[in-house]
């Protein structure tokens, strides 16, 4: 099965920039999705189609997607971003056909 | 506003049978990709089947044999039936809507805001 690999943790301070990665083989040749998760509720699209943002979601947060590797940036981060961040892809010839990232909490120091 | 509200047994025993429902309010039903994902106790998202009026379903294969989901397009609502569960089915599980807008990918824009499952003798 296709495999996302995210780090674990990722630790910035205040006005910093995040960045978390979402390793999958050839993952540049799909579409990747980003849910922003807070403790005690469900995930939130922040990013969709590599690089677009949904309504709603702050002009702070970015993705790029090339090679075997897609990045979720956060830029100017705040205490509020602290959560847990999921990659994902949606890929019909895969079995299963829709897989989502190990996930990665990131903390604001 | 496209809302899902979902609802369901929280406790289990094991061999017992999970059923959930997720009723969507706004929107239209059958453009989409209804979804269950699941999440056991401090792990990850995973992804465990959905629907589409069009297309039919698709189950994650560890759970083919005991999964079902199933709509029901007169009331707007989706099903999920889990057989024969054990444990490890332990786990909060959100329903949500997958928009594949293009690209042959689709993201879920949407989701209901969880039931917490608990299988335990």
């Amino acid at each position: 099965s296709y495999v996302l690999s995210q780090p674990p943790s990722v630790s910035v301070a205040p006005g910093k920039t995040a960045r978390i990665t979402c390793g999958g083989k050839n993952i540049g040749s799909k579409s990747v999705h980003w849910y922003q998760q807070r403790p005690g509720q469900a995930p939130r699209l922040v990013i969709y189609y590599d690089t677009d943002r949904p309504s709603g979601s702050l002009e702070r947060f970015s993705g790029s997607n090339s090679g075997n590797t897609a990045t979720l940036t956060i830029s100017r981060v705040e205490a509020g971003d602290e959560a847990d961040y999921y990659c994902q892809v949606w890929d019909s010839s895969l079995d299963p056909p829709r897989v989502f990232g190990t996930g990665t909490k990131v903390t604001v120091l | 506003q496209v809302q899902l509200q979902q609802w369901g047994a929280g406790l289990l025993k094991p061999s017992e049978t999970l059923s959930l429902t997720c009723a969507v309010y706004g929107g239209s039903f059958s453009d989409y990709y209804w979804t269950w994902i699941r999440q056991p106790p401090g792990k990850g998202l995973e992804w465990i089947g959905d629907i589409n009026h069009t297309v039919g379903t698709r189950y994650k294969p560890s759970l083919r044999s005991r999964i079902t989901i199933s709509e029901d397009t007169s009331k707007n609502q989706v099903s999920l039936k889990l057989s024969s569960v054990t444990a490890a089915d332990t786990a909060v599980y959100y329903c949500a809507r997958g928009f594949l807008e293009y690209d042959s990918s689709a993201y879920y824009d949407y989701w209901g805001q969880g039931t917490l499952v608990t299988v335990s003798s």
